[in-house]
């Protein structure tokens, strides 16, 4: 089955700075690779997705990149902003299957 | 975009009881919805695949017994907690797959006394 790994575990930056989250996977099936925002208590909310047949996505201060030969993708938030602390969550999936979540990425801004 | 309702959002009950959750897909067909448990500061869990109208495929380590998921319409499955216990508190987190993008129902929180 699938296997993703996420890191750092726990990321500090100072507001304004950019954070840069990775994961890696290790079935060359999935093809879809969303990431989601989780705070506490509250469920998992979709932040930006990338398929495949694509390398980069952009979506105002979020972007995200995958390396379909090295299995890796990463997301990148950039002009950080206090609002943006949550747990970040990497998956992997192919189409139709279960999503394989990464362990998480607890990101802090600070003011 | 789709909605996942699920509830109770919250639950306190006593060891050896069972319970009961549930989860709706209110603007679209789930053919397939996922149940994760999520311990504190930790990642999503898958638990089980629920396929409407046949049996859950179970993870590894986890007892069907113990979890018991129903999936009898197109628009809901439950899970049924069978006989807690206090390592069975967690956060249950079902979710439904629309045509790529995964919808999260609200969790629950378990507690059990």
């Amino acid at each position: 089955g699938e296997n993703v790994e996420q890191h750092p575990s726990t990321l500090s930056v100072q507001e304004g700075d950019s954070a840069v989250i990775k994961c890696t996977y290790s079935d060359s099936a999935s093809n879809y690779f969303p990431w989601y925002k989780q705070e506490l208590g509250k469920r998992p909310q979709l932040i930006i997705d990338i398929r495949s047949n694509v390398g980069e996505k952009k979506d105002q201060r979020i972007a995200v990149t995958l390396n379909k030969t090295a299995k890796h993708f990463s997301l990148h938030i950039t002009e950080t902003q206090p609002e943006d602390s949550a747990v970040y969550f990497c998956a992997a999936s192919n189409t139709g299957n279960q999503f394989y979540f990464g362990t998480g990425t607890s990101l802090t801004v600070i003011p | 975009g789709a909605v996942v309702s699920q509830h109770p959002s919250w639950v306190i009950c006593k060891s050896g009881t069972s319970v009961k959750i549930e989860c709706r897909s209110l603007d679209f067909q789930a053919t397939t919805m996922f149940w994760y448990r999520q311990f504190p500061k930790q990642s999503l869990m898958l638990m089980a695949t629920s396929n409407e109208g046949s049996k859950a495929t179970y993870e590894q380590g986890v007892e069907k017994d113990k979890f018991l998921i129903n999936h009898a319409s197109l628009t809901l499955s439950t899970l049924t907690v069978t006989s807690a216990h206090p390592e069975d508190s967690s956060f249950y987190i079902c979710s439904g797959r629309g045509e790529t993008e995964a919808f999260f129902g609200q969790g629950t929180r378990l507690t059990v006394v």
